[in-house]
């Protein structure tokens, strides 16, 4: 089973500029998720995705993120315009029911993105 | 305001002991409580889990304690190995599908 996928690994952008990170679940999870990791400190929790539907946004930092999942498959998550405090790691993690000890989440490998 | 904390940035323990993680929450409200471990460049993997309504959970090598009184749980890891060398992150849920975490513990097993 292949595992959650992110595109790119890294991604270094000057502020202003806009950058679109893409997530593949794995196959068959219908709830999908975003979160971030700022500078070394905890893992935030960003949005929740079931199917196509948005669940959860409550993360989201500003109108500046859009996150998408046409089709209830793929997602992706556009910063733009970007700004410095924009640079951290994203995660994306996907489940195959709501995640709980059960049925944890899985997690890709992340998405490094430095705004200079 | 941080919900899950973890105030041990680091720990260092030689190969065969114990090693023991803490996290903090706040939040009486969390149902279920995870341990993540991470190595570089990888994302989170799922290590164990706790349903509130349980006091201790063990999976081999890794037991994971909880005491709501204190609001505190622990991971034990026994014995160490060098390949548990990780960050390990504390998560707490409620609604079943959002995790909390905490800011992680760097753990070094020495050989």
């Amino acid at each position: 089973e292949a595992g959650v996928t992110q595109f790119p690994s890294h991604s270094v952008i000057e502020k202003g500029q806009t950058v679109t990170l893409r997530c593949d679940p794995i196959s068959g999870h219908d709830n999908l998720y975003w979160y971030r990791r700022v500078m070394g400190k905890e893992i935030k929790f960003l949005l929740h995705f079931v199917k196509e539907s948005k669940q959860d946004e409550s993360g989201m930092p500003n109108n500046r993120f859009l996150a998408e999942r046409t089709g209830g498959t793929y997602s992706t998550l556009k910063v733009q315009p970007a700004e410095l405090e924009d640079s951290g790691v994203y995660f994306c993690a996907s489940s195959q029911d709501r995640g709980t000890g059960e049925s944890p989440l899985h997690f890709g490998n992340g998405t490094r993105l430095t705004v200079t | 305001d941080q919900q899950v904390k973890q105030n041990s940035p680091s720990l260092s323990v030689q190969e065969g002991r114990i090693s023991i993680l803490n996290c903090d929450y706040t939040n009486s409200m969390f149902d279920y409580f995870l341990w993540y471990k991470k190595y570089p460049a990888e994302g989170p993997t799922f290590l164990i889990s706790i349903s509130s309504i349980k006091d201790k959970n063990e999976d081999g090598r890794f037991t994971v304690f909880l005491n709501k009184s204190a609001k505190h749980l622990s991971l034990h890891i026994v014995p160490s190995q060098p390949g548990d060398s990780a960050v390990y992150f504390c998560a707490a849920a409620y609604s079943s599908y959002k995790l909390i975490f905490g800011s992680g513990t760097r753990l070094l097993v020495r050989p």
